[in-house]
């Protein structure tokens, strides 16, 4: 039930784009998307709802496919402060708060 | 205003202990969810708090984990007979108000509890 994240990992320069991708095997009733830097708290970023939605807000937005049970995750221009893991949450047919989080993916920003 | 707290920050005990680990929510929060967060790994949900009682427990690893809310702020995450498994960062996380259908809300985390079983 674990939704699958991709790439693991990735490098960029400053100024670059980034795709994070989510995938599940199961029905979504929405996906939330969190930013953890090593050794903190899980920072929430955004929570999209199925149906098919996108959202954003700075240079950060996402999108979701509640057909094809998958959201992705658009990072423009990166910032050094960009830096950290992403993880993206689900929650299945019902909403219970319960969230099942990706692996992570790894992001890595630099000069 | 204040975040999610947790006390303590690390935690190391020998195996067989018992140890306790405290969360003090975003006050007025009325949901309260634990996670377990191994190395490299996203969090991993073990109980959901509605107020006072457990709404969803089906994330505790077996009886030896227990959780309690009294008075509906306050949890305390209670392992037994701790094994070395066990050994993670804890993480609370606390919502303003109980998930609905048709509505969403976001989970505020707290720095979590570095547990280490020796």
């Amino acid at each position: 039930q674990q939704p699958v994240q991709s790439p693991q990992a990735v490098i960029l320069r400053e100024g670059e784009d980034a795709v994070i991708n989510c995938s599940s095997s199961k029905a979504l009733y929405s996906v939330h998307w969190y930013r953890q830097k090593h050794g903190e708290a899980p920072i929430f970023l955004m929570i999209l709802l199925k149906g098919g939605e996108q959202k954003g807000h700075d240079k950060i937005s996402a999108s979701f496919n509640g057909k094809k049970q998958q959201s992705s995750l658009y990072l423009t221009a990166s910032q050094l402060s960009y830096s950290g893991t992403y993880f993206c949450g689900t929650e299945f047919t019902s909403n219970t708060g319960k969230l099942i989080f990706g692996q992570g993916t790894t992001l890595q920003v630099k000069p | 205003g204040a975040g999610v707290s947790q006390t303590p920050s690390n935690k190391v005990t020998e195996k067989g202990k018992y140890v306790e680990l405290r969360c003090d929510p975003i006050s007025g929060h009325t949901a309260l969810y634990w996670y377990r967060q191994s190395l490299g790994q996203g969090p991993e949900f073990l109980i959901y708090f509605q107020g006072t009682g457990a709404a969803d427990d089906s994330g505790l690893p077996n009886d030896r984990f227990f959780a309690v809310r009294p008075e509906g702020s306050v949890s305390t995450l209670k392992i037994q007979r701790t094994e070395r498994g066990d050994s993670a960062v804890y993480l609370c996380a606390s919502s303003p108000v109980p998930p609905q259908r048709g509505s969403y809300n976001e989970q505020f985390f707290g720095p979590g509890t570095r547990l280490t079983v020796l």
